[in-house]
């Protein structure tokens, strides 16, 4: 079945670094784009990333940029988000999706989600 | 930025209508899709396209999309439909999320 594993989830402390990657199966990952979403305590979901089929369209919310790279391995069908200089508000549940996308008329959601790997930045 | 506004918390009888709006600048112009939300579990896509619905999804949940606000509607609301909900649409390039908006079923 379709299916997107997160895993590199852990604690951290500020300004550290981590990568998580999000293992895809059940479907031709490299027909789609995917995204990083997160989820912080007690708030709403957040938009993190996204990257093209081929890797070389990628957008970064503001939030994150700068510090934050996505990347993916399509033989291997993973993706990845390397994180530096990790900040306390960085602390979330991190979800992979799988994405939909089109151009005309633009459009552009997420069908199917991973369980989410959580990542904590405290001293 | 683009902002998308939706009310913190909105309470229904259980088989009653339930409506959850999404408010932004011409968002009639855009597509939108909705998310549901359960504590401890994933995002499920419940609305794409404004109006569709994925396979899976009971016919109960439906959508609209006109001028600034777009609606989730849940019609005959089920106690397992109390979640968080969350709309989504994407402006130049940039994926948008609203606040959420928790669905309390009394």
């Amino acid at each position: 079945q379709v299916q997107l594993v997160e895993s590199g989830g852990g604690l951290v402390k500020p300004g550290g670094s981590l990568r998580l990657s999000c293992a895809a199966s059940g479907f031709s990952f490299s027909d789609y784009y995917v995204s990083w979403i997160r989820q912080a305590p007690g708030k709403g979901l957040e938009w993190v990333s996204y990257i093209s089929t081929s890797g070389s369209i990628i957008y970064y919310a503001d939030s994150v940029r700068g510090r934050f790279t996505i990347s993916r391995d399509n033989a291997n069908n993973l993706l990845h988000l390397h994180m530096n200089s990790l900040r306390v508000e960085d602390t979330a549940v991190y979800y992979c999706a799988r994405d939909q996308i089109a151009d005309r008329p633009p459009d552009y959601y997420m069908d199917v989600w991973g369980k989410g790997t959580t990542v904590t930045v405290s001293s | 930025s683009y902002d998308l506004t939706q009310p913190p918390s909105v309470s229904v009888s259980p088989g009653q209508t339930a409506s959850i709006t999404c408010s932004g600048d011409k968002l009639g112009n855009k597509y939108v899709c909705w998310y549901q939300k359960k504590p401890g579990q994933s995002p499920v896509l419940v609305i794409y396209q404004d109006i569709k619905r994925p396979s899976g999804i009971p016919e109960r949940f439906s959508g609209s999309n006109s001028g600034n606000t777009a609606t989730l509607t849940i019609s005959g609301t089920q106690a397992m439909d109390e979640a968080d909900y969350y709309c989504q649409a994407w402006d130049f390039s940039i994926v948008v999320f609203g606040g959420g908006t928790k669905l309390t079923v009394l």
